[in-house]
């Protein structure tokens, strides 16, 4: 099945909390897992990704944590900041040219 | 360095009139191109792709079409305007052929249809 679905919709976290996004999917195709970052009015950009070989990577605070045979993959956001507040989006390949996306997760960082 | 041009930002046209949004990309040759809809709660859908001038790819049926006329520029047209062709729409690049391995996204044209 093309979904990838992903919870929650909105999150408020307090500053310097750990801000956690999930997503899950269905089709055992899929061979690349990106986050995007959005910041209202702007298009997404490319925040950090990960294939399916590996369990986990980190680039600074972000950390993509990935469970192949459970089908799911997160996003921890640690120490989290007000600059963080943007929409994050999971996204999945499911072949060349083609991304699945998620729903959207809207953060709020709290001061 | 790579850039992406959108336009316009923001645009608000009745039902049934038409529509025409251009994208263009510049830094970079043959980059594969697409077109995304952003409707609210409801993430990014990929509406078409394109891996080379007139090579276009519709990935959802609908009111709307594309077009690549040059290498590196991309144009969303429709010939009437729906209600439910509202949304921000977004404009990206790729380069290679991995496809949308890595995609870099304009800024957008908010669309609103009333």
């Amino acid at each position: 099945q093309q979904q990838v679905k992903q919870s929650p919709q909105s999150l408020i976290v307090q500053k310097g909390g750990i801000s956690i996004i999930n997503c899950a999917y269905e089709n055992t195709a899929f061979d690349y897992f990106p986050w995007y970052q959005q910041f209202p009015g702007k298009g997404p950009a490319l925040l950090i990704a990960i294939r399916p070989d590996v369990s986990e990577k980190k680039e600074g605070r972000f950390t993509i944590s990935f469970n192949k045979s459970a089908k799911q993959f997160s996003l921890h956001i640690m120490d989290s900041q007000p600059g963080d507040s943007a929409t994050y989006f999971c996204a999945a390949r499911a072949g060349p040219g083609k991304l699945i996306f998620g729903q959207g997760t809207t953060l709020q960082v709290k001061p | 360095s790579q850039t992406i041009h959108q336009w316009p930002a923001t645009l608000v046209q009745p039902v049934g009139s038409p529509l025409s949004l251009e994208c263009t990309v510049e830094g970079t040759s043959n980059p594969n191109l697409y077109w995304y809809r952003q409707a609210a709660g409801r993430g990014l859908q990929l509406l078409f792709y394109s891996v080379g001038i007139g090579q276009i790819s519709s990935e959802v049926p609908q009111n709307l079409s594309a077009s690549r006329p040059q290498d590196r520029q991309f144009i969303l047209s429709s010939k009437k305007l729906l209600l439910s062709d509202s949304g921000f729409y977004l404009c990206a690049w790729s380069v290679g052929d991995t496809g949308g391995e890595k995609l870099f996204f304009g800024s957008g044209t908010q669309l609103s249809v009333l």
